[in-house]
C-alpha cells in the first residue's frame, strides 16, 4: 500500500537552531516527491519538486533532498516566521489507488524568538 | 495569494442535512482537485476534474458528489450530513493536464462544523 509518514509529527527549535524533517514513503516508481508548507487556517502553499535520488532544491533556509527511500527537509537558522506544518506529498505508485497526491500528516514546526 | 476562491469560509450545519462547497480555480488552470482535511487523517484526497470531465476519484463517499462547470469553477456537495464530516475541504488548481500534477494552488479553505 502506498504511504508517506512523516516524523517528527512536531518540533520546537530555538531560533538559529538547524534541525531536519523526514519524509519516508513506500510506493512503487516514484513519479515525484512535493514539499508544501501549511500556515494556520490557511491552504498548503508548495515549495518543492524532487524526482530523483540525489536531487537537492534549496530556498531561503530551507533545503530539501531526497533518497530512494525519503526525504530531508533542512532548515538552517530558522526564524520564527519559519513556524509552519510542513506536509510532503507523492503521486500513487502505477497499478495504485486513483487520485493525484498522497499527503503525509506533516511536521508541525515551532521557532521560538 | 494563491488565485484559488472558496466560498463558504466557514460553515455550521446539522446532521443529515445538506450543503454546497464552491471553488473557482486560478484563472486559466483547468484542473480543480478537492481534498478534506482533518486532524486524525490528514489531508484526503477527493476527487478530481479537468475541463468539465472527472479525471480521478479517490475516497470520496457516496453521499459526496462534485462537478465543474463550463465556466470552470466547481462545487462540491455534500448530503446527509454526519459528526464526522466536520473538516477542513480545500479545493486546489493546476494548470497541468498530464497524468499527476504536483504543484498545486490551494485555496483557504471551507471549515465544515456538524453539529
Amino acid at each position: 500500500e502506498d504511504q508517506v509518514t512523516q516524523s517528527p509529527e512536531a518540533l520546537r527549535l530555538q531560533e538559529g537552531e538547524s534541525s531536519s524533517l523526514n519524509c519516508s514513503y513506500t510506493v512503487s516508481g516514484l513519479r515525484g516527491l512535493f514539499w508544501y508548507r501549511q500556515d494556520p487556517g490557511k491552504g498548503p502553499e508548495f515549495l518543492f519538486t524532487l524526482y530523483s535520488a540525489g536531487e537537492e532544491k534549496e530556498k531561503e533556509r530551507l533545503k530539501a533532498t531526497l533518497t530512494k527511500k525519503e526525504s530531508f527537509l533542512h532548515i538552517t537558522a530558522p526564524k520564527p516566521e519559519d513556524s509552519a506544518t510542513y506536509l510532503c506529498a507523492v503521486p500513487p505508485g502505477r497499478g495504485g489507488s486513483q487520485g493525484n497526491l498522497i499527503f503525509g500528516k506533516g511536521t508541525k514546526l515551532s521557532v521560538k524568538p | 495569494d494563491s488565485g484559488v476562491t472558496q466560498t463558504p469560509k466557514h460553515l455550521i450545519t446539522a446532521t443529515g442535512q445538506r450543503v454546497t462547497l464552491r471553488c473557482s480555480p486560478r484563472s486559466g488552470d483547468l484542473s480543480v482537485y478537492w481534498y478534506q482535511q482533518s486532524l486524525d487523517q490528514g489531508l484526503q484526497f477527493l476527487i478530481q476534474y479537468y475541463n468539465g470531465e472527472e479525471r480521478a476519484k479517490g475516497n470520496i463517499l457516496e453521499r459526496f458528489s462534485a462537478q465543474q462547470f463550463p465556466d470552470l469553477h466547481s462545487e462540491l456537495n455534500l448530503s446527509s450530513l454526519e459528526l464526522g464530516d466536520s473538516a477542513l475541504y480545500f479545493c486546489a488548481s493546476s494548470v497541468q493536464a498530464g497524468e499527476v500534477a504536483g504543484e498545486l494552488f490551494f485555496g483557504e479553505g471551507s471549515r465544515l462544523t456538524v453539529l
